[in-house]
Order: C-alpha cells, then structure tokens, then sequence
C-alpha cells in the first residue's frame, strides 16, 4: 500500500535538545511539506521541498531544520531554538496540483 | 486579512439536515481547491477536490465561485460519522498550499 509513514507517534523532548521527526512516502511524490498544528488551530507551514536537495521556507521555519537527500524522505529537526515545540506535526506529499495526503502525524511535548 | 477564511463554527445540527459550509480566498491567481475533513487528534483526510464547475460526491457538493472568491461545500441527510472539522484549501500556485483553521460540525441523534 502506497502512504505516508510519519515516526514516532509522540515524542518527548528535553530542554536543550535537538529531536528529529521522520517522514517517508513511497508514492512517488516531488513535493513533501511540514506543518505545526496547535490545539483548536489551523495547519501552519514550516518547511517544503518541491525537489530532492532543495527545500524553501515556510511561514514558521524559526527553530526547525529540513533535508532532503532522498526523494522519499524529509525528516524536519526541532532545534533547541524553537522555544515551544509542542505541537503536533504533520507531514504530507503531492504530486503537481494534486492534493496533498497526510501522515497520521507526530505529537511532540516537552519534558 | 486571513489568506484563507472560514467560519470555525461549530455548527450543530439533528441527524438528517443539511448544512453548508462557506471559505473566503484572498489571492485571486489562486489554481486549485479542496475540502478535507479532520478528526480530532488525527490527520487532515481529503474529502474533495472543487472544480469550477461544481461536483458531487455522494451527500457531499462542492462550489467554487471565482469571481467572489468562495468556495461552498453542501452536506445532505446528515449522519452522524460526519461529525469533524472540515478545512478549505487553496493552492495559491508554486505548490503553496493555504489551509483554512477549520469549520467544527457536530451531527447529533
């Protein structure tokens, strides 16, 4: 079956520390997102790539960091700079003007 | 002004009725729309893409009027398994999606 698999399910993170997020998908999409979702909020973007190798910044790219070395994959990082992490996070993929489909996302809290 | 508009609700409404829900655009070069729908404490599920000339899916039609800039979606004989945030969004072009802070409906028995 073709998806988007978003690890882990919840993630605890320390003051101070560095946590990284993993998405994959296998549908063959060039174009995969990040977005933060707070509680009673809409989706808000913090990175995309529309490539391998090459990703842009969305409206929220403070404290976060993306790769893109693989078409399948676009782990983010939630740097110690980004002050109040919890959240949680979803990542998709699309393909063209299609719409975009969702992993079933990872809840971060701080520790 | 919010790029993407929608009234967050909630809407509450018996089994059975219909209810429709509206989305403002403020970017007129605007492509593509969509309706999701999310439930709670999951991710966003697409519930249908919205072309110019209208479409239908079951108890569920979609609108888009370009010229005002608003897109509609019309849920007939509500069921209860409708229950659940329903989010507009706009694909502005360049692949940049504008998602909507959702419309909360509650189908009750």
């Amino acid at each position: 079956d073709g998806g988007i698999t978003q690890s882990p399910k919840y993630l605890f993170r320390k003051e101070g520390q560095n946590v990284t997020l993993s998405c994959e998908q296998n549908l063959n999409h060039d174009a995969m997102y990040w977005y933060r979702q707070d509680p009673g909020q809409g989706l808000r973007l913090i990175y995309y790539s529309q490539i391998v190798n090459d990703f842009q910044k969305g409206d929220i790219a403070e404290g976060y960091s993306v790769s893109r070395e693989k078409k399948e994959s676009f782990p983010l990082t939630v740097t110690s700079a980004q002050k109040n992490p919890t959240a949680f996070y979803l990542c998709a993929s699309s393909r063209g003007e299609g719409p975009q489909h969702f992993g079933d996302g990872t809840r971060l809290s701080i520790l | 002004r919010k790029e993407v508009e929608q009234d967050p609700g909630p809407f509450n409404v018996p089994e059975g009725a219909t209810v429709a829900f509206n989305c403002t655009y403020s970017n007129s070069a605007s492509q593509s729309f969509f309706w999701y729908r999310q439930d709670c404490r999951k991710e966003p599920k697409l519930l249908m893409s919205v072309y110019s000339s209208g479409n239908e899916d079951g108890r569920f039609t979609a609108q888009l009027n370009r010229a005002s800039q608003y897109i509609s979606l019309l849920i007939r004989d509500s069921k209860l398994s409708d229950s659940a945030t329903y989010l507009c969004v706009v694909r502005e072009g360049n692949n940049d999606m504008r998602f909507g802070a959702g419309t909360r409906l509650t189908v009750k028995p």
